[in-house]
């Protein structure tokens, strides 16, 4: 069974950068899928942030991706989101995913449990 | 503004049937781009329901279904039970944002 699962500070301070890791079990990154980063602002839906492929290959939310990093460690099957210049409105649940291709697009096929983050000084 | 419009909320009885719509544009579902829909209940992480506009997961029942025309998708659910109540959610490809885009859910309540 494939599960994924967030960590990382649930209080970064505005301007600085939110950091949160994706740790999978019962899937190799390295066997294939995209892995992505999802987030819930508080009473809000759902926003795409990103995906990455085990080769390094990404793609990102337009409205996001000059503050966005995703990166992959596929030694410790893990993948990393990294959010710069953050703002109370970045305060949300964060998300990871296994991103499945179908067609023309992708689909979450696994979640992680979500991770609160709050931006506050 | 969601670039996918889903009504705010939807409710019936148990063993009705209700529908939750997705409405589009050019750039997305009317582009061709497949629709997915998504199953958020209270306290629990999002499920896949429908993959692909009409595919059911396995493990998912056959009364969800899902349906695409032209600018807009369906998601059906019959026979309406109350563990059927929470968030709802579609989710597309938008040429014009070259990204993903998910509806703002719709809330179903189980009288």
């Amino acid at each position: 069974q494939v599960q994924l699962q967030e960590s990382g500070p649930g209080l970064v301070k505005p301007s600085e950068t939110l950091s949160l890791t994706c740790t999978v079990s019962g899937y190799s990154i390295s066997s294939g899928y995209y892995w992505g980063c999802i987030r819930q602002p508080p009473g809000k839906g759902l926003e795409w942030i990103g995906n990455i492929y085990h080769s390094g290959n990404t793609y990102y939310n337009p409205s996001l991706k000059s503050r966005v990093t995703i990166s992959v460690d596929t030694s410790k099957n893990q993948f990393s989101l990294k959010l710069s210049s953050v703002t109370a409105a970045d305060t949300a649940v964060y998300y990871c995913a296994r991103a499945a291709y179908y067609g023309s697009g992708f689909y979450l096929d696994y979640w992680g449990q979500g991770a609160l983050v709050t931006v506050s000084s | 503004q969601s670039v996918l419009t889903q009504s705010p909320s939807v409710s019936g009885a148990p063993g009705q049937r209700v529908t939750i719509s997705c409405t589009g544009s050019s750039s997305n579902i009317g582009a061709g781009f497949d629709v997915h829909w998504y199953q958020h209940l209270p306290g629990t992480t999002p499920k896949v329901l429908i993959y692909g506009s009409t595919n059911r997961p396995s493990g998912v029942p056959d009364r969800f279904s899902g349906s695409k025309s032209a600018t807009s998708a369906s998601l059906a659910i019959t026979g309406l039970q109350a563990e059927d109540e929470g968030e709802y959610y579609c989710q597309s490809y938008d040429s014009s944002l070259s990204g993903s885009v998910f509806g703002g859910g719709t809330k179903l309540t189980v009288l």
